[in-house]
């Protein structure tokens, strides 16, 4: 079955340490997001990256980091720098953007839920 | 602000009524998505239509663009109490070097009565 696994599903951080979220599609899917969502809220984008080797800021990328070293993997860290990291994070696949005004449906994991200890 | 702005925030109703949610946006837009949230889990495509279309239907899904209101509505006939999640609209920008990024609204949340 072809999909996005997230893990953990639950994930604790403690004061100073930096935590990494682990997002691994087998879609064969050219780009991949974060998001972050806070409860009663939508969806925020932190990176996004449509090819190997490469992405870009979002919206509220400070305090993150990403690596797009394989196809399959997208992985998110939160630095010690992001004072307020308590959220629901979703990892998002979709087709390449055959032009840069174009999206495409992106598929979803099941999310991952950070609370600090 | 967000790009797409759900409207109701919330909805509730009894099964076999139909459920309307609308959508607003800014910015001219390629296209517009509805996805659908169950609690806890992640979001769920449902349907995308382009801006040069008007509407577009899969099963009991009808959904509507309108860009010169930049509005968008989302149409559940003869609901389901399985059809309870959050609902979000989101818009592809055109133009710019969005690369397929997607900005999502606030969502509204159905409630579905047995």
């Amino acid at each position: 079955d072809g999909g996005i696994t997230q893990s953990p599903k639950y994930l604790f951080r403690k004061e100073g340490q930096n935590v990494t979220l682990s997002c691994e599609q087998n879609l064969n899917h050219d780009a991949m997001y974060w998001y972050r969502q806070d409860p009663g809220q939508g969806l925020r984008l932190i990176y996004y990256s449509q090819i190997v080797n490469d992405f870009q800021k979002g919206d509220i990328a400070e305090g993150y980091s990403v690596s797009r070293e394989k196809k399959e993997s997208f992985p998110l860290t939160v630095t010690s720098a992001q004072k307020n990291p308590t959220a629901f994070y979703l990892c998002a696949s979709s087709m390449y953007a055959a032009s840069r005004d174009k999206s495409q449906p992106q598929h979803f994991g099941d999310g991952t839920r950070l609370s600090i200890l | 602000s967000q790009q797409g702005e759900e409207d109701p925030q919330a909805l509730s109703i009894q099964e076999g009524e139909n459920a309307t949610m609308n959508c607003s946006y800014k910015t001219s837009i390629n296209n517009l998505q509805w996805y659908r949230q169950n609690s806890g889990r992640g979001l769920v495509h449902l349907i995308l239509i382009r801006s040069n279309e008007r509407e577009k239907h899969s099963g009991r899904l009808r959904v509507t663009l309108d860009t010169s209101k930049k509005s968008s509505s989302l149409l559940i006939t003869a609901s389901r109490a399985a059809d309870t999640a959050s609902y979000f609209c989101a818009t592809g920008n055109a133009g710019g070097t969005s690369y397929g990024k997607l900005t999502f609204g606030q969502g509204t949340i159905l409630t579905v009565h047995p």
